[in-house]
């Protein structure tokens, strides 16, 4: 049983890119959770999603950052006009159902040049 | 804004010490869960706790939740250098986690 699976595992994005990061969940999960991590930082909470549905995005910034997570596919955080400010590790984690165990994948370091 | 605070921040001890990490919360949780997260790895669940004054042991690790809900500990028993990394809470209420900002766990040889 495979486990979470992120892509890229690093990025690397000009200031004004867009930056756009998959998550793949665990086999049998429809909830999925993105962090950002900052260097020597814990994690910061972003959105929480489960299938087709945003169900709370209060930890994300209004502009630039959007979330999905399709009926078929993997869910997608997409920065747009990235800026230096938003290089960070950004973790997603899913879970068979809210407050069960979360399992994280690797990340996917961005770097904004 | 943060609802779960961990103390201390960083922590350096001998191999063979005790280590305690505390989190705390403003509001009652629903149950708490912790992680570990290795240096340059992502966090990995080590346990949940859901009852009122409930006490959990893995081997050398004791979790405890406090009476009240809002806050629990971790202690680990004669540390040793597999434990260095960094230990996150996570607090759980209503539709939200709120992750506390972990304590970065240093064991000196």
């Amino acid at each position: 049983n495979a486990g979470v699976m992120q892509n890229p595992r690093h990025l690397v994005r000009r200031r004004g890119q867009e930056a756009r990061l998959r998550c793949s969940p665990m086999k049998g999960h429809s909830h999925v959770y993105w962090y950002r991590q900052l260097p020597e930082e814990g994690l910061k909470f972003m959105v929480y999603l489960q299938k087709e549905n945003i169900i709370d995005e209060s930890g994300m910034p209004k502009e630039r950052f959007s979330a999905e997570f399709p009926k078929e596919g993997p869910s997608i955080l997409r920065i747009q006009q990235v800026v230096r400010g938003d290089s960070a590790a950004y973790f997603c984690a899913s879970s068979l159902s809210f407050a069960d165990t979360q399992y994280f994948g690797p990340g996917t370091r961005l770097t904004v040049l | 804004g943060q609802q779960v605070m961990q103390i201390p921040q960083y922590q350096h001890v001998q191999e063979g010490e005790d280590f305690t990490t505390y989190c705390n919360s403003s509001t009652t949780l629903s149950n708490i869960q912790w992680y570990k997260q290795r240096p340059g790895g992502h966090p990995v669940f080590l346990i949940q706790l859901v009852k009122s004054g409930e006490v959990k042991k893995q081997k050398r690790l004791t979790f405890q939740f406090g009476e009240a809900k809002k806050n629990s500990s971790l202690h680990i028993t004669a540390t040793q250098t597999t434990d260095v990394g960094t230990y996150f809470c996570a607090g759980i209420t209503g539709n939200q986690f709120y992750f506390g900002t972990g304590t970065s766990l240093t064991v000196i040889p």
